[in-house]
């Protein structure tokens, strides 16, 4: 069963960090670009940043850039997500999905809590 | 970044009736190689997005075919042709042409 599993949410206070990861299987995860997609409480959803097949090509939405980093370890099947300074408005629940381009995502995890809150 | 506006944001349908939702993007979705990359989105309560329709009107693999996709250039609807219950979502645009990838506002499909 191809599945996406999400961890390392939780409540932080603004300004610190946390790391997200994303536990693949069921597919060769070395194959495809992989993203992280979030949510806020009752919001729409935002793309954030993927990475490519090998790591050394990553985008970020604007509003993450300088303090989020993406990467991934082929060897563990694993995605991560790095999150500093962390602000208000970055409180969501943070998907993990495999990245098919153009046409968006397939396969999503089911999500993991992170909240910014003093 | 290209602003992807639904409409409307919450649509009360009756079981069996069609529905309609509609998404504009302020510029246009033909990319360079021809296609037009406008997809959907479903995302019931409690659970994680589904993709339902991909480059305007490919529907996805399990996806029923009272579930269409339509438009070119900016403007671009789906169209359920009669509503069932388990059709209560959020639904989504997204467009993939241009970076950054984005969202429309989502549309409240519920039962009247």
């Amino acid at each position: 069963e191809v599945q996406l599993v999400e961890s390392g949410g939780g409540l932080v206070q603004p300004g610190e960090s946390l790391r997200l990861s994303c536990a693949a299987s069921g597919f060769s995860f070395s194959s495809f670009w992989m993203s992280w997609v979030r949510q806020a409480p009752g919001q729409g959803l935002e793309w954030v940043a993927n990475i490519n097949l090998g790591g050394n090509e990553k985008h970020y939405v604007d509003s993450v850039k300088g303090r989020f980093t993406i990467s991934r370890d082929n060897a563990r099947n694993s995605l991560y997500l790095q999150m500093n300074s962390l602000r208000g408005e970055d409180t969501a629940v943070y998907y993990c999905a495999r990245d098919n381009g153009p046409t968006g995502w397939i396969v999503w995890g089911r999500g993991t809590q992170v909240t910014v809150s003093s | 970044d290209v602003v992807m506006t639904q409409s409307p944001l919450s649509l009360p349908v009756t079981l069996g009736q069609p529905a309609s939702i509609s998404c504009r993007s302020s510029q246009s979705l033909v990319y360079s190689d021809g296609n037009t990359y406008l997809n959907w989105f479903q995302q019931r309560p409690g659970q994680s997005p589904r993709r339902l329709i991909y480059k305007v009107s490919n529907r996805d693999s399990g996806v029923p075919d009272r579930f269409s996709g339509s438009g070119s250039g900016t403007y671009f609807t789906l169209k359920i042709s009669r509503v069932e219950a388990e059709d209560v979502a959020v639904y989504y645009c997204m467009q993939g042409t241009h970076w950054p990838h984005t969202f429309g506002q989502g549309t409240k499909l519920e039962i009247k």
